[in-house]
């Protein structure tokens, strides 16, 4: 099936830069997006990568790299409101309706 | 603009009972329209979506069911509720370009 990994948990620092990385598979791939989690809410969406390379928005980047199935989500001078859980996600192969989620990385900020 | 409504926002329901979960959607039309269900520190669970009025697809076999009866109102119901119906109820809306905009959701416990 059409699988999406990422981290379980990441720790960071309060003004530092924190990575966090996710894998698909390639076949059919139409796209992939980040979304943010804080804890007892929705989902909101950050980003949306087509095609590759780096897209900023502020103080956070998306990254795609298509060939190697590979993206990215970039959090610079973290802040202690950027404690969430990060969830990417791509467009099924199987549906035009249906988005595959990661189970998502739930970031932990320290002062 | 757009705007996705969900209620109630928690339930505490004792096992057996029925469930009815709403959602309703402003500022577009003919949405396709998604039923999410999160455990806790889990990722999103795909339930039911519909892509127009009366039309539903299920996921995941269970005893949950879904109903469209307006273009923009979505239902989830159960007639006897489960222990392992407790959880965040996330209702979705997607745009032509695949993002899916989701509701406040509903924290629902059973007991």
């Amino acid at each position: 099936g059409q699988n999406i990994d990422q981290p379980t948990e990441m720790t960071a620092t309060e003004g530092a830069i924190v990575q966090i990385n996710c894998t698909y598979q390639t076949s059919g791939f139409n796209g992939l997006f980040w979304y943010q989690q804080h804890a007892g809410e929705a989902p909101t969406f950050l980003s949306y990568n087509v095609l590759d390379g780096l897209e900023e928005k502020g103080r956070f980047s998306s990254f795609l790299s298509r060939s190697k199935g590979y993206s990215y989500l970039l959090l610079k001078e973290l802040q202690m409101k950027d404690s969430a859980s990060y969830l990417c996600a791509a467009p099924s192969w199987d549906s035009n309706y249906q988005l595959i989620w990661g189970a998502g990385t739930k970031l932990i900020i320290k002062p | 603009s757009q705007t996705i409504h969900q209620w109630p926002a928690t339930l505490v329901q004792p096992v057996g009972s029925p469930l009815s979960l709403e959602c309703t959607v402003e500022g577009t039309s003919n949405p396709n329209l998604y039923w999410y269900r999160q455990a806790a520190g889990r990722g999103l669970q795909l339930l039911f979506y519909s892509v127009g009025i009366g039309q539903i697809s299920s996921e995941v076999p269970q005893n949950l069911s879904a109903s469209r009866p307006q273009d923009r109102q979505f239902i989830l119901s159960s007639k006897k509720l489960l222990l392992s119906d407790s959880g965040f109820y996330l209702c979705a809306w997607q745009s032509g370009y695949n993002e899916q905009f989701f509701g406040p959701g509903t924290r629902l416990t059973v007991l």
